[in-house]
């Protein structure tokens, strides 16, 4: 039972570059996160995604996508990269109202 | 703007003391109330759960809701080394929100 898994663990980007992260939970539960940590400000919702087949918007949206491929997996897209988006990136997945994370996406923009 | 305040410390204790962590939040609507810890360059582990008012214990975990002063603490009996990390204040009115966090230093 590896609970949310995320890949990458470590990448890098150039400025206008592209790519997907990918989370994946093997706990059947229905709602899923994306959130970027960055120092000083916390941890922020980018997208969520409450059941199959439904995503909304969170606090931070802008520049990115996600994707609700089935129960099992959630992946964010960052279509063209911005140095502003350098951080790192949790996914967490919850059943009701306790959440659990993955081990996170520490990403950099150049 | 829902708000989760936490003291950004760092809060040092001594081995074998006991750490108090203080959280307040700013929406009366709040019903979910959670801790988590985080370890440097690691993801947030959850270690504590509240959804009422008064005490809940879990081994060397207590946290303390109280609505009415919306205030919520994490005390941490017989603090160890091992307890060194960052706690993270999160509560939930809707969505989650996420305090910035208390670093916590337990010294030997």
């Amino acid at each position: 039972n590896a609970g949310v898994t995320q890949t990458p663990k470590f990448q890098v980007l150039k400025t206008g570059q592209s790519m997907t992260l990918q989370c994946a939970q093997d706990m059947n539960h229905n709602s899923m996160y994306w959130y970027r940590q960055d120092p000083g400000m916390g941890l922020r919702l980018i997208y969520y995604s409450a059941s199959e087949g439904t995503t909304d918007k969170g606090e931070v949206p802008n520049g990115y996508n996600v994707s609700r491929l089935n129960k099992r997996e959630f992946s964010l897209r960052l279509e063209s990269a911005a140095p502003s988006q350098t951080s790192v990136y949790f996914c967490a997945s919850t059943a009701s109202y306790e959440q659990y994370f993955g081990p996170g996406t520490r990403l950099t923009v150049t | 703007q829902k708000e989760v305040e936490q003291n950004s410390g760092p809060l040092s204790v001594p081995e074998g003391a006991i750490a108090s962590l203080n959280c307040t939040y700013s929406d009366r609507g709040s019903q979910s109330f959670f801790w988590y810890r985080q370890y440097s360059g690691k993801s947030p582990e959850l270690i504590m759960s509240i959804y009422s008012n008064g005490d809940k214990e879990d081994g060397r975990f207590t946290a303390q809701l109280n609505k009415a002063s919306q205030y919520v603490s994490l005390l941490i009996r017989d603090s160890q080394p091992s307890d060194s990390a960052t706690y993270l204040c999160a509560v939930r009115v809707g969505n989650l929100i996420f305090g910035k966090g208390t670093k916590l230093s337990v010294k030997p």
